[in-house]
């Protein structure tokens, strides 16, 4: 019973071009949710987060929207650089624990 | 900098075989956390420590994974008598705070084998 979907598993996208990475999730008692990226070899690290009680957040290229009602957030990167191919992890937190969606590989086609 | 820091990087372990993984948090973090990664998943959470105090292990898979962080700081994972479906990466996490709503900082995995 996944909590936190990711249901592409890969994306590409060219250079300049807006990547939108989507998530969806179960638990409405999840209320703060973050993204990281993860090259391969290394561990994830921290991108940008959003609380509950907003809807959007924005971070330099990084935006990150959170739709409660729908319970689905995403990510939109602009402009896309091919430094930010990687694996992408949506994640969901309640309780102090955190819930990993399963990832989206994305891909940057200079 | 001094991140998070994971040994050995990788095992190769025999069926049967103990395994003890070490993670050094970052100086001052109070919350540590220990997920598996599978190929092709997310990390899955399995046990979390905030200073010395397991408050959470309702992700360890059996009574054969063991984790400890006695002084407050270094922590170690143990799997005893290891099976292949152990195989996966490893990884350690540490936040200042509470991982609600603190960021984690993950160290870069411990990736085990058993043959």
């Amino acid at each position: 019973d996944q909590q936190v979907k990711q249901n592409s598993p890969s994306l590409s996208v060219q250079e300049g071009r807006i990547s939108i990475l989507n998530c969806d999730y179960t638990n409405s008692m999840f209320d703060y949710f973050l993204w990281y990226k993860k090259y391969p070899a290394e561990g994830p690290t921290f991108l940008i987060s959003i609380s509950s009680i907003k809807d959007k957040n924005e971070d330099g290229r990084f935006t990150v929207f959170l739709n409660k009602s729908a319970k689905h957030l995403s990510l939109h990167i602009v402009p896309s650089q091919p430094g930010d191919s990687a694996v992408y992890f949506c994640a969901a937190s309640a309780y102090d624990k955190v819930i990993f969606g399963p990832g989206t590989s994305l891909s940057v086609i200079p | 900098g001094a991140g998070v820091s994971q040994s050995p990087r990788y095992k190769v372990a025999k069926r049967g075989q103990d395994v003890a993984l070490r993670c050094d948090p970052i100086s001052g973090h109070v919350s540590l956390f220990w997920y598996q990664q599978a190929l092709g998943q997310g990390p899955e959470f399995l046990t979390y420590f905030q200073n010395e105090a397991q408050l959470d292990k309702s992700g360890l898979p059996s009574d054969r994974f063991f984790a400890e962080r006695p002084e407050g700081s270094v922590s170690t994972l143990k799997i005893q008598r290891t099976q292949q479906e152990d195989s996966a990466v490893y990884l350690c996490a540490s936040s200042r705070g509470l991982a609600q709503y603190n960021e984690q900082f993950f160290g870069p995995g411990t990736r085990l084998t058993v043959l």
